[in-house]
């Protein structure tokens, strides 16, 4: 089954705590996004990947970081969570000129 | 800077309405544009896909247009159903720099279908 499986789906953490959500798909896609879900300001783009070892800031990249070392994976980092990251966070894949997929989504709190 | 708004933000309508959800965008120059469907809790499931030398996009009750020089879509559902109960989003694909493109989003048209 095609699909984009991100991990954990929920996560509780501490202020300054290093974590990584983890994204994954399985159908080939050389675009990967990680997006930020909020309250009255929808889904905003952190960062972006179209292809193994190439990224790009999206709009809201600060206190985020990526890697891109297989096409498959693309994990989003925190090095040092604050509570303004608490979110709802997404990855989705993609080809060139296909429809996006997305993942279930991760659910963050930092507290 | 390219912006999107969804009108409107809610929407409630018995079952069996045919029903319209707008989207516009701000700048023409995009690459393509996407409906999708969120439900609570869950991700974004793909609806329709336009891409911007095309019109219309159609998927069972769903049709979906584009008008790039007024910078508009609508999403048609026809015949509402319950199931139909959920977020829609719209989303234009413009390019990024480094030739990338990114998707930027509207904030949602809720939908609600009763019985």
């Amino acid at each position: 089954e095609a699909q984009v499986t991100q991990n954990p789906r929920y996560l509780i953490t501490v202020t300054g705590k290093k974590l990584t959500v983890t994204c994954s798909q399985n159908m080939n896609h050389e675009y990967m996004s990680w997006y930020r879900q909020d309250p009255g300001l929808g889904l905003r783009q952190i960062y972006y990947s179209m292809n193994v070892e190439v990224t790009d800031k999206g709009d809201v990249p600060e206190g985020y970081k990526v890697s891109r070392k297989e096409k498959r994976n693309f994990p989003l980092i925190l090095e040092s969570p604050s509570p303004n990251q608490t979110s709802l966070y997404f990855c989705a894949s993609s080809k060139r000129t296909g429809p996006a997929f997305f993942g279930q989504g991760t659910r963050l709190t930092v507290v | 800077k390219q912006e999107v708004t969804q009108i409107p933000a809610a929407l409630s309508v018995p079952e069996g309405e045919n029903l319209v959800l707008n989207c516009s965008f701000t700048d023409s120059a995009i690459y393509n544009l996407q409906w999708f469907r969120q439900d609570p809790g869950k991700g974004l499931t793909s609806l329709l896909l336009i891409q911007s030398s095309q019109r219309e996009q159609t998927s069972g009750r769903l049709n979906a247009s584009l008008d790039k020089s007024s910078g508009r879509s609508t999403l048609y559902i026809a015949a509402s159903q319950p199931g139909d109960s959920a977020t829609y989003l719209c989303a234009v694909s413009s390019w990024g720099s480094y030739n990338t493109d990114k998707l930027i989003f509207g904030t949602g048209t809720r939908l609600q279908v009763f019985p």
